[in-house]
């Protein structure tokens, strides 16, 4: 059962550009989050998704960011018109469920997107 | 709101020396705690949890206890390997309602064991 699997690992970007980020949950993962890990700093939550619904995107700026995780294929987490301050390293997590029960959450290794 | 406040680092310890990163929340309700463990260039791994108050969780000679009355959830070990070396974060999952499975992350705290 292959973990959770994110690319590109490594993604360079121009400002002005856009990024796709991609990511599978492990088999039999509905629920999937994004994280953002700036250097320096620890990971803040963006947006956390189900099959084809966004289920809160409380962390997610306003602008220029967006998610799907469509009912077949990878969730994308896409940023439009990237500036440098996007730079930063974006992780996905997956999970079966969700709730009081200390649900784990599995990440994948990461995308590192850096604009230039 | 709810955070996570740990310990700064960078943490430098000599192989077998003791371990201690403390870490505090803020949190509504019943959260569980977890310590996550960032290896260089890789993605978290869970290392240990706790989903009730005076629970104790355990991994690889890492332990952790859930202090309710203190809001605490220290990390420890005995005898630190030079293969410890790694971020380590502390991190809190709501327990339903608006927080589902999100978790808050403390700002990670690097530790670094010499030989």
């Amino acid at each position: 059962n292959a973990g959770v699997m994110q690319n590109p690992r490594h993604l360079v970007r121009r400002r002005g550009q856009e990024a796709r980020l991609r990511c599978s949950p492990m088999k039999g993962h509905s629920h999937v989050y994004w994280y953002r890990q700036l250097p320096e700093e620890g990971l803040k939550f963006m947006v956390y998704l189900q099959k084809e619904n966004i289920i809160d995107e409380s962390g997610m700026p306003k602008e220029r960011f967006s998610a799907e995780f469509p009912k077949e294929g990878p969730s994308i987490l896409r940023i439009q018109q990237v500036v440098r301050g996007d730079s930063a390293a974006y992780f996905c997590a997956s999970s079966w469920g969700t709730g009081s029960i200390g649900t784990e959450a599995f990440f994948g290794q990461g995308t590192r997107l850096t604009v230039v | 709101g709810n955070s996570v406040t740990q310990m700064e680092g960078p943490v430098t310890l000599s192989e077998e020396a003791f371990l201690t990163i403390n870490c505090t929340y803020t949190a509504t309700g019943y959260p569980s705690l977890f310590w996550y463990v960032q290896y260089p260039g890789e993605g978290l791994q869970l290392l240990l949890k706790a989903t009730k108050a005076d629970d104790k969780g355990s991994n690889k000679g890492f332990e952790a206890t859930y202090r309710k009355e203190t809001t605490s959830f220290h990390l420890e070990k005995g005898s630190v390997q030079v293969s410890d070396s790694a971020v380590y974060f502390c991190a809190h999952q709501g327990d339903g309602g608006t927080s589902y499975g999100k978790l808050t992350f403390g700002q990670g705290t690097i530790l670094t064991v010499h030989p």
